[in-house]
């Protein structure tokens, strides 16, 4: 057990909906990562946040978004979705800066989005 | 940008064999090098890491040594067991203090038959 969780652990849900995927981090970490699975682009990190400010973003849609609340918990949130959108959904959560030269993030369980 | 290319699987060997699975990058600066691995229904679990080069990551008898000269980080491990089944991820790290996001390659899957 990673000590990061996720909820829900399956969703499904039509085309043209929004959904909101939850992710607590492991106590005391303060950055938040959230990844993308599918099987034709593999894992994709998608945004990141670090005490509630977003810090970094990669292959994010427009139709999603993500917000990190005082209490370190986050929300990613996928609106018009479409078929494409079906994946498995990873949160990760990392230390404060240790001034560390690695990164060692650790990983929920994932949410499996099935679009229909 | 950074990328990460490892071998396409899926790999099946049986038990006590000896694994490689094969994992090159490219990178601008010195990245920090991961390999996690994915178990069937659950995330992903950190296996091993290094952080400069010539540094060697090992756990639960995997290895894997940051080679600069050929961009390399290759996993191994001398003889595989059936509960070595699963999906292998190599990552990078952009050193931007510890606060980089992870860059992964596609993944290969292992299979071990006993």
């Amino acid at each position: 057990d990673s000590g990061v969780t996720q909820t829900p652990k399956h969703l499904i849900t039509a085309t043209g909906q929004r959904v909101t995927l939850r992710c607590s981090p492991r106590s005391g970490d303060l950055s938040v990562y959230w990844y993308q699975q599918s099987l034709d682009q593999g894992l994709q990190f998608l945004i990141q946040y670090y005490n509630g400010e977003e810090r970094a973003k990669g292959n994010i849609l427009e139709r999603f978004s993500a917000q990190q609340f005082p209490d370190l918990h986050s929300e990613l949130n996928l609106s018009s979705l479409e078929l494409g959108d079906s994946a498995l959904y990873f949160c990760a959560s990392s230390a404060r800066d240790r001034g560390l030269d690695y990164n060692e993030q650790f990983f929920g369980p994932g949410t499996r989005l099935t679009v229909l | 940008g950074d990328s990460v290319t490892q071998m396409e699987g899926p790999v099946t060997l049986s038990e006590e064999a000896f694994l490689t699975i094969n994992c090159t990058y490219t990178a601008t600066g010195y990245p920090s090098l991961f390999w996690y691995v994915q178990y069937p229904g659950e995330g992903l679990q950190l296996l091993l890491k290094a952080t400069k080069a010539d540094d060697k990551g090992s756990n639960k008898g995997f290895e894997a040594t940051y080679r600069k000269e050929t961009t390399s980080f290759h996993l191994e491990k001398g003889s595989v067991q059936v509960s070595d089944s699963a999906v292998y991820f190599c990552a990078l790290s952009d050193r931007r203090g510890s606060q980089g996001n992870l860059i992964f390659g596609k993944g290969t899957k292992l299979s071990v038959k006993p």
